[in-house]
C-alpha cells in the first residue's frame, strides 16, 4: 500500500533561512512523487512534481529512492511562503487504479 | 473560470439527517475526486471518477456514503444517514485528461458538522 510521511506538522524559520519539509514514501512500484500548497484562504494547488525537476517559487524537490524522500527546500525563505504543504504519491493501488496519497501535511511559518 | 464549484460552503445537521454534498468540475476535466479531510486522518480520498463512471470507491467510509455523477458537470456525495463522525471538510476536485490524476484542481470545500 502507498503511504506518505511527512514527519513535522509544523515548522517556524526565519524569513531569509533555508527551509526544508520533510516527506518519505513508501510504495514498492516506480513513485510520483507532488508537492501541493495550500496559502491562507486560498485552494489548494499543485506546487510541482518530481518528474519536470523545475523550481516553482525558488522550492525544489528530489526524489531519493535509496532513502525513499521527496524532501521541499528553499535555500531563502519569505514571508509569502506560509502555508500548509502537502506531499502527494501517485501510484497504482491493488485493484490496479491509480490513487494520489496525500501526506498529513507541515504548517510552514515564515517569520518576519 | 470560477474553477471547481462546491455547495454549501458550510453545513450543520444533526445526527440522522441526510447531507448532500455538491460539486462542479471544471468544465472539460475528465476526472472528479471526492476527499475528506480530519486533523486525525488527514486528506483522505473517497471515491474519483473518470468520464462520470466511478474508478475507484474503496476510500468510501460505509453504505451511508454515496457518490453520484450523473453527467459531466455535476457530482453529489450524499451521507444517510449522518453521524456526529463524520463531521470533517469535504473537497471535490477535478483534474483533466492527459495528465493522469495528479494535476488535481481543488474546490473550496464544504465543512460539515454533525451534532
Amino acid at each position: 500500500a502507498q503511504r506518505v510521511t511527512q514527519p513535522e506538522k509544523l515548522l517556524s524559520v526565519f524569513k531569509g533561512a533555508p527551509v526544508e519539509l520533510k516527506c518519505n514514501y513508501s510504495y514498492s512500484g516506480s513513485p510520483e512523487l507532488f508537492w501541493y500548497v495550500q496559502y491562507s484562504r486560498q485552494r489548494l494547488q499543485l506546487l510541482l512534481r518530481h518528474i519536470s525537476r523545475e523550481s516553482i517559487k525558488g522550492f525544489t524537490a528530489d526524489l531519493n529512492k535509496g532513502e525513499t524522500s521527496f524532501h521541499l527546500k528553499k535555500p531563502f525563505a519569505q514571508e509569502e511562503d506560509s502555508a500548509m504543504y502537502y506531499c502527494a504519491l501517485s501510484g497504482l493501488t491493488q485493484g490496479g487504479s491509480e490513487k494520489l496519497v496525500f501526506g498529513k501535511g507541515t504548517k510552514l511559518t515564515v517569520n518576519p | 473560470d470560477a474553477g471547481v464549484i462546491q455547495s454549501p460552503r458550510h453545513e450543520v445537521t444533526e445526527m440522522g439527517q441526510e447531507v448532500t454534498l455538491r460539486c462542479k468540475p471544471i468544465s472539460g476535466h475528465d476526472y472528479l475526486f471526492w476527499y475528506r479531510q480530519t486533523m486525525m486522518r488527514g486528506l483522505e480520498l473517497l471515491i474519483y471518477f473518470n468520464n462520470n463512471v466511478p474508478i475507484d470507491d474503496s476510500g468510501m467510509p460505509e453504505d451511508r456514503f454515496s457518490a453520484k455523477m450523473p453527467n459531466a458537470s455535476f457530482s453529489t456525495l450524499k451521507i444517510q444517514p449522518s453521524e456526529p463522525r463524520d463531521s470533517a471538510v469535504y473537497f471535490c476536485a477535478s483534474s483533466p485528461s492527459g495528465r493522469g490524476i495528479y494535476e488535481q484542481y481543488f474546490g473550496p470545500g464544504t465543512r460539515l458538522t454533525v451534532t
